[in-house]
């Protein structure tokens, strides 16, 4: 059963670009979470989906961030008009029930 | 809003030794998870060890375990025989329990050296 597989590894934009970021959840995991790590900091968390459904988005920031889980094919996180300040490794995690995350490698994503 | 406060951003450790990493949390509730999770350079985050705030025993997996105070909302970590590979960020995180999920509240982490 391969783990919580997160695409690209690193990725690199300049200053208004569009960033995807990617995340396969573990085989029969329904719950995805996305969660940000500013340098020298805790993650922090970002959104939580269901197949098809936003659950919670109380720390997305409320402009040029979205995600999405469709019913076929990864989790997508989309930042639009990426700032240096979204400068963040960007983890994902899945889980099966609420007792436990298993988390991706996380994606680098570094705005030029 | 809860919390985790990690006040030690670094520690050190020499090997084969006992190192502890504290943490304290700030909450309302009675019922949640404490982790204590792992993140060596290669970025992956390990859960190291997990305890439910209803049990009163504390947890243990193998060299790790915790000393869970909840009236003092403090759930400390304990490395026992210390090995270089022991080395990595620790972070502390807080979840609250129950019917659906909820997200995982981090501390900012202690660095762990290892000293051969």
């Amino acid at each position: 059963n391969a783990g919580v597989m997160q695409n690209p590894r690193h990725l690199v934009r300049r200053r208004g670009q569009e960033a995807r970021l990617r995340c396969s959840p573990m085989k029969g995991h329904s719950h995805v979470y996305w969660y940000r790590q500013l340098p020298e900091e805790g993650l922090k968390f970002m959104v939580y989906l269901q197949k098809e459904n936003i659950i919670d988005e109380s720390g997305m920031p409320k402009e040029r961030f979205s995600a999405e889980f469709p019913k076929e094919g990864p989790s997508i996180l989309r930042i639009q008009q990426v700032v240096r300040g979204d400068s963040a490794a960007y983890f994902c995690a899945s889980s099966f029930s609420e007792e436990k995350l298993f988390f991706g490698s996380g994606t680098q994503l570094s705005v030029l | 809003a809860q919390t985790v406060t990690q006040s030690q951003p670094e520690m050190s450790v020499q090997e084969a030794e006992t190192v502890t990493l504290s943490c304290t949390y700030d909450t309302s509730e009675s019922d949640y998870y404490l982790f204590w999770y792992k993140q060596p350079p290669s970025r992956q985050m390990i859960l190291v060890i997990r305890q439910e705030a209803y049990k009163q025993q504390n947890a243990t997996e193998n060299r790790f375990s915790v000393n869970f105070q909840k009236a003092a909302k403090s759930f400390s970590l304990k490395i026992s025989d210390s090995q270089l590979g022991d080395a990595a960020m620790y972070f502390c995180a807080y979840s609250l329990r129950n019917s659906g999920n909820t997200p995982l509240v981090f501390g900012k982490g202690t660095r762990l050296s290892v000293i051969a």
